[in-house]
């Protein structure tokens, strides 16, 4: 178990530009998270996917927010056209399939939008 | 709706003293309640879970917490402070059957020597 695996960990980018971050879960793992975490905020639950189909959304998934699974296993979570408010702690977790099984969590991509 | 409140943003204690952080849940169905840990610039680690089997919950590192419906309460309890318990404790609750979890908005715990 080599536990959740993101990257980039910071990403400092210009308002207007593009980001892609990826997670690599747990390998047994076929449920997958992304998680969004403000400065002082808990966690807030983005999207969820079960192997390569993403079943919920939250409303906090603008338009400029697209996530992917293709191949059910890494996940990729892009950002277009960045905003300043876009700037946070980008949380990825996985579970097992488990009823109510834990979510691992990575450590995060930090991201910082000037 | 499910949602958590962790009351008191931040808790100090003394090194051995009782840690006590608090949570109060909102669920309009039986919840799912869960207790996580994050340090510094690094993800977050399940402490504890509740999912229905026993109201005492014992988890990691010595911490525990109590799921008492009449005081729609889970609070985190360890009987003696180690500098290592220094972090941001968070809340969560999920609807029974759900998958995505609904966080507090964190307790940060300060250990004092």
């Amino acid at each position: 178990d080599t536990g959740v695996s993101q990257d980039p960990r910071h990403k400092i980018t210009k308002r207007g530009q593009n980001v892609t971050f990826r997670c690599d879960p747990i390998s047994e793992h076929n449920r997958l998270y992304w998680y969004r975490q403000t400065l002082g905020q808990g966690p807030e639950f983005l999207t969820y996917f079960q192997n390569e189909a993403q079943l919920e959304k939250s409303r906090l998934l603008s338009d400029r927010f697209s996530a992917e699974r293709p191949k059910g296993s890494f996940s990729t979570l892009e950002i277009q056209r960045t905003e300043q408010g876009d700037s946070a702690m980008y949380l990825c977790a996985s579970s097992s399939q488990g009823f109510n099984s834990p979510l691992h969590f990575g450590n995060g991509t930090r991201l910082t939008v000037t | 709706a499910q949602s958590v409140t962790q009351l008191g943003s931040h808790v100090s204690v003394s090194e051995g003293a009782l840690v006590l952080l608090r949570c109060n849940y909102s669920s309009s169905v039986p919840p799912y309640l869960f207790w996580y840990v994050q340090y510094p610039n690094q993800g977050l680690q399940l402490l504890l879970k509740y999912t229905s089997a026993a109201t005492l919950v014992k988890g990691i590192n010595g911490f525990e917490a109590e799921f008492k419906k009449s005081e729609t309460s889970f609070h985190l309890t360890k009987p003696s402070a180690h500098m290592s318990d220094a972090a941001e404790y968070f809340c969560a609750v999920s609807r029974t059957g759900a998958n995505n979890l609904f966080f507090g908005t964190g307790t940060r715990l300060t250990v004092i020597p």
